[in-house]
């Protein structure tokens, strides 16, 4: 099936600069994506989302970006601070009403140095 | 509000064993779902249900039940527990029919021995 992939597993950032987090999907029925955080030992949090009539949302200190041409999806976080540090996930959905479901990637993993 | 609350958070079972994960959300959402989350694996859906009375399987199903007796709980029941089964289980639910925008519980954490 369709899958959600993840460009890099990890990140190291210097506390105060952007990051930037990058996620391919493969299926051009995806319509709506969106990003969680998982800080260690709790849940996925909600951060922001995007639909597919889209290019660019943005949230505070957050923006997604979404380019269907090439089934590209990312994450851009300004100024990033040591809560930063987490697994964040992008997901997709490409099923139609109640048939769809958010079908997750593996998680990339972000560091920020003090 | 407490949203999604999951009990237990860590359990211990031995092969063959059954036991059942309870998820509770006060949200009023249609939506519940089940993910397991393993390390390299991300989360993968494991059964969902868009409203009480209505169950379906996701992409992992297999040696899970669950039952959506009222809107406010989607328990997971494990038949017969295998060592496969040890992961972080996740429950979620959304304020929307599809499976957008989920709202998390904090996790179960399951060890088959």
């Amino acid at each position: 099936g369709e899958s959600v992939g993840l460009h890099l597993p990890t990140l190291s950032v210097q506390e105060g600069d952007n990051s930037i987090i990058n996620c391919a999907y493969s299926n051009s029925a995806s319509d709506y994506f969106i990003w969680y955080k998982q800080e260690s030992g709790k849940g996925p949090q909600f951060i922001i989302d995007i639909r597919s009539n889209m290019d660019k949302r943005q949230g505070q200190r957050v923006t997604v970006l979404l380019n269907k041409t090439v089934k590209h999806l990312s994450l851009q976080i300004a100024a990033t601070q040591p809560g930063d540090s987490a697994v964040y996930f992008c997901a997709e959905n490409f099923g139609q009403g109640s048939q769809g479901n958010l079908i997750f990637g593996k998680g990339t993993k972000l560091s920020v140095k003090p | 509000n407490a949203g999604v609350t999951q009990t237990p958070k860590f359990q211990v079972l031995k092969t063959g064993q059954s036991m059942t994960l309870q998820c509770a959300q006060d949200m009023n959402h249609e939506y519940m779902s089940w993910y397991r989350q393993d390390p390299g694996m991300g989360l993968r859906l494991i059964h969902y249900s868009v409203g009480a009375g209505i169950t379906d399987q996701g992409e992992v199903p297999n040696g899970y039940n669950v039952s959506r007796s009222t809107t406010e709980d989607f328990p997971l029941r494990l038949l017969s527990a295998a060592p496969s089964q040890t992961s972080v289980y996740f429950c979620a639910s959304s304020p929307v029919p599809a499976g957008e925008k989920l709202f998390f519980g904090s996790g179960t954490q399951l060890s088959v021995l």
